[in-house]
């Protein structure tokens, strides 16, 4: 299958320190998506891409779609104690119109207080 | 709409056991996907319905796996003959968009399937 790179594969901040993750991939994908799941829950979508260079923000979030379509990144800015948890991306590959999304192996997000 | 629902939440069961979990869907949407997810992994792909036909199932779904939909709401996801290795977190997805693809899919809360 597809497989997305994601790293850091893990990151441990101090409260109100920015982050930055990304996540690559050796085939074009036309949609990037970014989710985050809490430890015995299932993953809740935190923001859609849509367009190469488009630049996303949902509250502290920030998420970009890279230019060579390979790549995604998510900034959170200001981070808080609730931000711990891992975060994915996923897409579906290709022109695929059924939906099927791949997604990375994940960024585990420590945040001390 | 609360959101995509799943039961059972956890459920243990000896190997060799059939079990079977349940999804309901958000109301409006025409899409269901099922995916299974390992510890430090991220979801897989199991299968995906529109409305009540199955349109995709990955290699991963054994011929022990049978998946359905049958009114186009609610979907069923059976295990048979359990074995160990079917030990992981099994998460429905639901997606909408009568107009086309829709790519953002709402996770539920998962089924915690341990078999001993």
């Amino acid at each position: 299958g597809q497989q997305l790179n994601q790293s850091p594969q893990s990151m441990f901040i101090q409260e109100g320190e920015d982050v930055s993750m990304n996540c690559t991939s050796s085939s074009i994908f036309n949609t990037w998506l970014w989710y985050k799941q809490d430890p015995g829950e299932g993953p809740v979508l935190l923001i859609a891409l849509y367009k190469a260079g488009e630049l996303t923000s949902n509250g502290r979030l920030t998420a970009q779609f890279g230019i060579t379509r390979k790549d995604s990144f998510l900034n959170i800015s200001a981070s808080i104690p609730s931000d711990v948890g891992i975060y994915f991306c996923a897409g579906p590959f290709g022109g695929s119109t059924l939906g099927r999304l791949y997604f990375g192996r994940g960024t585990q997000l420590t945040v001390w207080p | 709409d609360t959101g995509v629902s799943q039961n059972p939440r956890h459920k243990i069961t000896k190997r060799g056991q059939n079990v079977t979990f349940r999804c309901d869907p958000i109301s409006e949407h025409n899409r269901l996907y099922w995916y299974r997810q390992t510890l430090g992994q991220g979801p897989e792909f199991l299968t995906y319905f529109q409305n009540e036909a199955q349109l995709e199932k990955s290699r991963l779904l054994s011929d022990r796996f049978s998946a359905e939909r049958p009114k186009g709401s609610f979907s069923t996801l059976e295990i048979q003959r359990t074995e160990q290795g079917d030990s992981a977190m099994y998460l429905c997805a639901s997606s909408g968009g009568a107009r086309g693809p829709s790519y953002e899919q709402y996770f539920g809360p998962g089924t915690r399937l341990t078999v001993t």
